[in-house]
């Protein structure tokens, strides 16, 4: 049982790139969010949805867009690439809003320079 | 708003012994979720302990247990007889409903205290 698959693990950009974080899981969980976790600091919430079709902004939404097309996939787009968007990317999920866990996926550390 | 907040940067530990992580949150809404997550070096988030704010007893999970104290708003973690390999940041969490009164499983981190245990 794979959980919450991220891919790239490491990526560096370039200001004023773009790119797109992948996240699948395979638990079949209708709930999945976006996380960043700035160095020495917590998460912070970018984006989640709730279903596929359904997504809505966190407390960090700016410079980033989602889509949910199915249950399985959560990418995080990156248009414009700034040095501020440095940070290491946490996808996660779970199976409703009430659920006593989060899955984590292993995160991907971005870095715009 | 809900915010949760940890006030020790850096604890450290004698293996073997036990330890506290303190954690106080913030919420006005009476029903609401607290977690715990390590993230060793590695950087992975690893789920230790939930609790509920209607939940009777203080959660437990093998060496770590959930110090809920309500009405003074604070979640400390304890970790018995700690080990080596419990050196780590730790983080605590709160899932609380938003204005709309949904939370749709959005959590709430505080800043993590990075815990040593020395041999």
């Amino acid at each position: 049982n794979a959980g919450v698959t991220q891919t790239p693990k490491f990526r560096i950009l370039k200001i004023g790139q773009s790119m797109t974080l992948q996240c699948t899981q395979d638990m079949n969980h209708n709930y999945m969010y976006w996380y960043r976790q700035d160095p020495g600091m917590g998460l912070k919430l970018i984006y989640y949805s709730v279903g596929a079709g359904i997504t809505d902004k966190g407390e960090v939404p700016n410079g980033y867009n989602v889509s949910r097309s199915t249950t399985e996939d959560f990418p995080l787009r990156l248009e414009l690439a700034a040095p501020s968007q440095t940070s290491v990317y946490f996808c996660a999920s779970s199976y409703d809003r009430g659920a006593e866990k989060l899955f984590f996926g292993s995160g991907t550390q971005l870095s715009v320079l | 708003a809900q915010k949760i907040t940890q006030t020790q940067p850096g604890m450290f530990v004698q293996e073997k012994e036990a330890v506290t992580l303190d954690c106080t949150y913030d919420t006005s809404d009476p029903s609401y979720g607290l977690f715990w997550y390590k993230q060793p070096s590695s950087g992975e988030m690893i789920f230790l302990i939930y609790q509920g704010s209607y939940d009777q007893q203080n959660a437990t999970e093998g060496r770590y247990s959930l110090n809920f104290q309500k009405a003074r708003k604070s979640a400390n973690l304890v970790i018995s007889a700690s080990q080596l390999g419990d050196s780590a940041m730790y983080f605590c969490a709160m899932r609380a409903p938003n204005a709309g009164g949904t939370s749709y499983g959005k959590l709430t981190f505080g800043q993590g205290t990075i815990l040593t245990v020395h041999p």
